[in-house]
Formats: structure tokens, sequence, C-alpha cells
């Protein structure tokens, strides 16, 4: 299976600063139909996860615009542009491109 | 608005058996592919098992294959999990996420289920 690897773990930011999280991949995520399928994900205390990202970069519904996703390959990031205090929570990366679907292990956005 | 709700779950002893079942609305069910997930606070978030929108296409966990069956009724809006021979490993909240196995479009609030003796 592909092995889905986050850091870090934990991130303490302060609000209204920006927050960088990495995920990295054990191989390519380049499906052979030629898109990559990188989804993140936030899951706040007491909820189910909410997916903020799919395909690398693109925002699901009502995500708002200071979240944004990028990398290729095996390199991803997600950054938040200005942490405000819903963000609180833990991030999740997930591919969709080989089976079985992974999941990153999770980083701890905290202010 | 899309919903996802999930029951069934609950305290059962090894070896015992469980149904759950996920209820959705908002979106064409029927065609639409849909994964059971479960988390814990040791292994995080575990792909369970998923099915496409007729039924005929299904595939497991090897942490489960053999024990659990995933299926549908689409004229209920309804999906099931039927788990059977459960482990105390298998302690977890349990998820229904359609969307399919690239993009787990939504999430239920989840049904814990408890194995112990």
């Amino acid at each position: 299976d592909v092995v889905m690897t986050q850091s870090p773990l934990s991130l303490p930011v302060t609000l209204g600063q920006p927050a960088s999280i990495s995920c990295r991949s054990s191989q390519s995520l380049v499906h052979s139909d030629g898109d990559t399928y990188l989804n993140w994900f936030h899951q706040r205390p007491g909820q189910s996860p909410r997916r903020l990202i799919y395909r690398v970069s693109k925002r699901s519904s009502g995500v708002p615009d200071r979240f944004s996703g990028s990398g290729s390959v095996t390199d991803f990031t997600l950054k938040i542009s200005r942490l405000e205090a819903e963000d609180v929570g833990v991030y999740y990366c997930m591919q969709g491109t080989h089976r079985p679907p992974v999941f990153g292990g999770g980083t701890r956005v905290e202010i | 608005e899309v919903q996802v709700v999930e029951s069934g779950g609950g305290l059962v002893q090894p070896g015992g058996s469980l149904r759950l079942t996920c209820v959705a609305s908002g979106f064409s069910f029927s065609v639409f592919e849909i994964n059971w997930v479960r988390q814990t606070p040791e292994k995080g978030l575990e792909w369970v098992a998923y099915i496409n929108g007729g039924g005929n296409t299904i595939y497991y966990a090897d942490s489960v294959k053999g024990r659990f069956t995933i299926s549908r009724d689409n004229a209920k809006n309804s999906l099931y999990l039927q788990m059977n021979s459960l482990r105390v490993e298998d302690t977890a909240i349990y998820y229904c996420a359609p969307g399919g196995l690239k993009y787990f479009d939504y999430w239920g609030q989840g049904t814990p289920v408890t194995v112990s003796s």
C-alpha cells in the first residue's frame, strides 16, 4: 500500500498568520488517466472529517479561498493564508490514485 | 442539502456481529459510489470498504475481507455494512463516505462500534 507521511505532527499558529502542512507519498500519485487524486480533509474536535481540497488544488464547495493546495507526483502542500479560529483541528491528506485509498496520520493545528 | 446518517453501532463481544446502516439524501444516491471508513485514535483514518452505484463492484480492506460485507438498497437510499467475527481491533467510529475511492465527497457523523468482553 501507498504510505502517506504528513509533517509536522503539530502546528501552533497565531490567528491571522499563515500555516503550511506537508504531505509526502511513498509512490507517485499520478493516475494512468493523467490526474492526481490527492485530497485534503479537516476534522474539527468532535466532528467528522470534511473535504477541503480534491485533485491536489481544487477547493470543495463552500471552502474559503484562504485554503489552497499544491504539489505534484509525491510532494504536496496545504496552505492556510490567514488562520482563523474555526480552522483549528486535525488536517489529513489522502491518496485516491491507488487502491486501497490511504490517509496520512494527520497534522494538528492549534492556536 | 446533503445528509448522511449512520446508525447501528454499539457494544458487542469478540466474535459477535453488528449491522451498520447509512441513509443518505440530497444527491443522486443510486449513481454514487460509497465507502465505509473507520477511525481510531491509534490508527487514524482507515478505509474499510467500497461499493459502486449498482452494487456490482465491491472492494474491501485486507483487514476486514471475509468478515465484513458491504451492500446497498438504492430504493431506500441506504448503505449497509454487515460485520461478522468482530475483533477487539475493529473498535472504531465508522463513517459512511459517499464519493468513491478517489474523492470521499461527503461524510456522516459516524457511529461508534466497541468490541469488548
